[in-house]
């Protein structure tokens, strides 16, 4: 089972980019990378996934190096809305489907 | 189109009583979760339905948990003789059964045993 590491917290104001780094040390060949983002009160809110290499999408950018053994979630220009607990996570098949949520990473954003 | 919706969406009950939990997940998604979130914690997988059959309950909590599925849409979670400790955001989720990676949550039941 992949066990993911990442920051706690992480605080930022406004217009600045944003980089969350992920480790997962024991991830298998087959296991793609996925983040989810939670705003408070609400269920969780899938937003990349990725293999290696790079991967953009209107949300966010995720890095992933060559041996795959962290990741890099990257929010360009943050805004206040931006404040939300982001999840890392390497799902496991043969576990079912069920994704394994860690604590996440706290970001918050001042003005 | 519709995401998952689960009602009620707030339940307060009384310790020992029973409490049903409903989930609608997304039309045409076969893959559904059951996952529990308590107060400053993240989330705790419960249950994993493919279809109507549950191939993973291995978070489900204790034997007063339960949960069914039925023509491959709409589920329930029963808790029986509920606890204190029980109080928590019950969440909900679906998906393709060839994406598992990435499920739609819906808004969740706040639960709240007194």
């Amino acid at each position: 089972l992949a066990k993911t590491t990442q920051p706690i917290s992480m605080d930022s104001y406004e217009g600045q980019e944003v980089n969350i780094t992920c480790s997962h040390n024991n991830i298998a060949t087959n296991d793609y990378i996925t983040w989810y983002q939670q705003f408070p009160s609400q269920g969780p809110r899938f937003i990349i996934q990725g293999y290696k290499t790079k991967v953009t999408n209107e949300v966010a950018s995720l890095f992933i190096p060559a041996d795959r053994k962290s990741s890099t979630l990257s929010l360009p220009r943050v805004s206040l809305s931006d404040t939300a607990v982001y999840y890392c996570l390497v799902p496991v098949y043969n576990q079912g489907g069920k994704l394994i949520f860690g604590q996440g990473t706290e970001l918050s954003v001042k003005p | 189109g519709a995401g998952v919706s689960q009602s009620p969406s707030n339940k307060v009950t009384e310790k020992g009583k029973d409490v049903e939990l409903r989930c609608d997940p997304i039309s045409g998604h076969t893959a559904l979760y059951w996952y529990r979130q308590s107060l400053g914690q993240g989330l705790e997988f419960l249950i994993y339905f493919q279809g109507n059959s549950a191939p993973d309950k291995s978070g489900l909590p204790s034997d007063r948990f339960s949960a069914e599925r039925t023509g491959g849409s709409v589920s329930t979670l029963t808790i029986q003789r509920t606890q204190q400790e029980d109080s928590a955001v019950y969440l909900c989720a679906s998906s393709l059964e060839t994406s598992r990676e990435t499920q739609y949550f819906g808004p969740g039941t706040r639960l709240l045993v007194l």
